[in-house]
């Protein structure tokens, strides 16, 4: 693979089902991070890591979390999804936390 | 919190040139970023603005003035291809982005 890849590329959800989606990137940046984007609104910072080992809370964190057991992977879950939580979720990573940022593909998300 | 105000649409003809224009609160500043998202897509990377004035790059060129928090991305000879909605970002004082909500530019024959 080259860059960065997440999956699925759309999903349809239940109410209060659980959720991982998945994110790798092979360009062995440090930092790493998870967008909503809606209709309307800008990008909207979930969690963020910048290093494997570490991770952070962003603008709307509430439900959801992530970890970050190693450099290329970030899954982001959802615990008990919610009609909210419909949105378009893009991975992000860079190099450094003030450089420039790769995004995935992005994940379609339909909670219903 | 930070606001990033940008126009929410505009349109221009093919061959023409069009400035999007963005404000940013000041406080606490580390970057100025301009992506590009065509629909369905991801954004993708055009410029980074640190210190004041203008930065050139082919056809696309930002311009920062840290001063009056405000930035603007010119595209000039204007190609279909760039229809798009063009993201302004604000680096803030946690080396987080803040995203403004994207300006959708038209591109008309």
């Amino acid at each position: 693979i080259a860059g960065i890849t997440q999956a699925p590329t759309s999903q349809i959800l239940a109410a209060g089902r659980r959720m991982t989606l998945r994110c790798t990137q092979d360009m062995r940046h440090n930092a790493m991070y998870w967008y909503r984007q809606d209709l309307g609104l800008g990008l909207r910072l979930i969690h963020y890591s910048n290093t494997a080992g570490t991770t952070g809370k962003g603008e709307v964190p509430d439900g959801y979390s992530v970890s970050r057991a190693n450099t290329d992977d970030f899954p982001l879950t959802l615990a008990s999804a919610v009609p909210s939580q419909t949105s378009v979720y893009f991975c992000a990573s860079s190099d450094s936390f003030e450089g420039e940022q790769f995004f995935g593909p992005g994940t379609r998300l339909t909670v219903l | 919190g930070q606001n990033i105000d940008q126009p929410t649409e505009m349109t221009a003809t093919e061959g023409a040139i069009v400035q999007i224009n963005c404000t940013y609160q000041t406080s606490g500043f580390n970057g100025l970023f301009w992506y590009q998202q065509h629909a369905g897509e991801a954004p993708t990377f055009l410029s980074y603005n640190v210190l004041d004035g203008l930065e050139e790059k082919g056809r696309f060129s930002s311009f920062l003035s840290r001063s009056k928090g405000y930035s603007y991305l010119l595209l000039k000879e204007l190609q279909m291809k760039d229809s798009a909605s063009y993201l302004c970002a604000e680096l803030d004082s946690n080396y987080q982005l803040i995203w403004g909500a994207g300006t959708k530019l038209i591109i008309k024959p």
